[in-house]
C-alpha cells in the first residue's frame, strides 16, 4: 500500500519557525513535494526533493532522506498569510502525485 | 510561469445532470493532464491520469462511466460527471505537466466547486 503520514495541525505564533514532518510508505519513490493550500484554493507548489539534504527557497526549506522514508518542511520568520493547509506529496511511478492527508497551520499574532 | 485555467470555478447542478469540467494549459503544451478530488478537510485524491490522443487511466475505486475524461488537445482536457449525485459535491481540482515520468512538476488549476443538489 502507499501512505503519507503527517500531523493534522500545528499551531505557532508569527515570527516563529516551524517543521511539518512527513514520513512515506510508497511502491515506487522518485522525489517528495510540499504544496500550500489555502482554503477554497488550488495547492501551490513549494518544493521538491529528489535527492537527500535540504533545499531552501527564501523562507521555506525542505528536506529528504530518503533512507528514513522522511522529509520535513521547514517554514521561517512566521507570517500571518502562511496560515494554510500544507500537504507532502509524493512522486511516484509514471509521474504520479500522492498526496498525505495535510497539515493545518495556524499562525497566530 | 505555466498556467491552468478551469472553467467553470462554480457550479450547481440538479442530481441526475451532467456536468463538464474544463480544464486548459494556457502557454504550454500538457502531455499529461491529471484530475483530483477534493472532500472538505481531506487531501487530494487522484482520480485518473490523461494523456493527449489516449484513453484515461483511472484509480481504483474511480468509475469511469460516471467520471468521463476527454484529453482532445495537448492543451485542454475535460471531466464529465454524468448523472450527478449529492455524494458527487466536491472539489474537483486538474493539474498539467509537459514532462515525463516521476518528477515532472504538475501545475495546478483554480479548482471547480460542484455542487449538487
Amino acid at each position: 500500500g502507499q501512505s503519507l503520514e503527517q500531523p493534522s495541525e500545528v499551531t505557532a505564533v508569527e515570527g516563529a519557525i516551524v517543521q511539518i514532518n512527513c514520513t512515506y510508505q510508497t511502491s515506487g519513490f522518485y522525489g517528495l513535494s510540499w504544496y500550500q493550500q489555502h482554503d477554497g484554493g488550488a495547492p501551490t507548489f513549494l518544493s521538491y526533493n529528489a535527492l537527500d539534504g535540504l533545499e531552501e527557497t527564501g523562507r521555506f526549506s525542505s528536506f529528504l532522506s530518503r533512507s528514513d522514508s522522511y522529509g520535513y518542511l521547514l517554514l521561517q520568520e512566521l507570517q500571518m498569510k502562511d496560515s494554510a493547509s500544507y500537504f507532502c506529496a509524493v512522486y511516484n511511478q509514471g509521474g504520479k502525485l500522492i498526496f498525505g492527508q495535510g497539515t493545518e497551520l495556524s499562525v497566530k499574532p | 510561469g505555466a498556467v491552468v485555467s478551469q472553467h467553470p470555478s462554480r457550479v450547481i447542478c440538479k442530481s441526475g445532470t451532467s456536468v463538464k469540467i474544463e480544464c486548459r494549459s494556457l502557454d504550454f503544451q500538457a502531455t499529461t493532464m491529471f484530475w483530483y478530488r477534493q472532500f472538505p478537510k481531506q487531501s487530494l485524491m487522484l482520480m485518473a491520469t490523461s494523456n493527449e490522443g489516449s484513453k484515461a487511466t483511472y484509480e481504483q475505486g474511480v468509475e469511469k462511466d460516471k467520471f468521463l475524461i476527454n484529453h482532445a488537445s495537448l492543451t485542454l482536457s475535460t471531466l464529465t460527471v454524468t448523472s450527478a449525485h449529492p455524494e458527487d459535491s466536491s472539489f474537483y481540482i486538474c493539474s498539467a505537466g509537459f514532462g515525463q515520468g516521476a518528477g515532472s512538476e504538475q501545475y495546478f488549476g483554480p479548482g471547480t466547486r460542484l455542487t449538487v443538489t
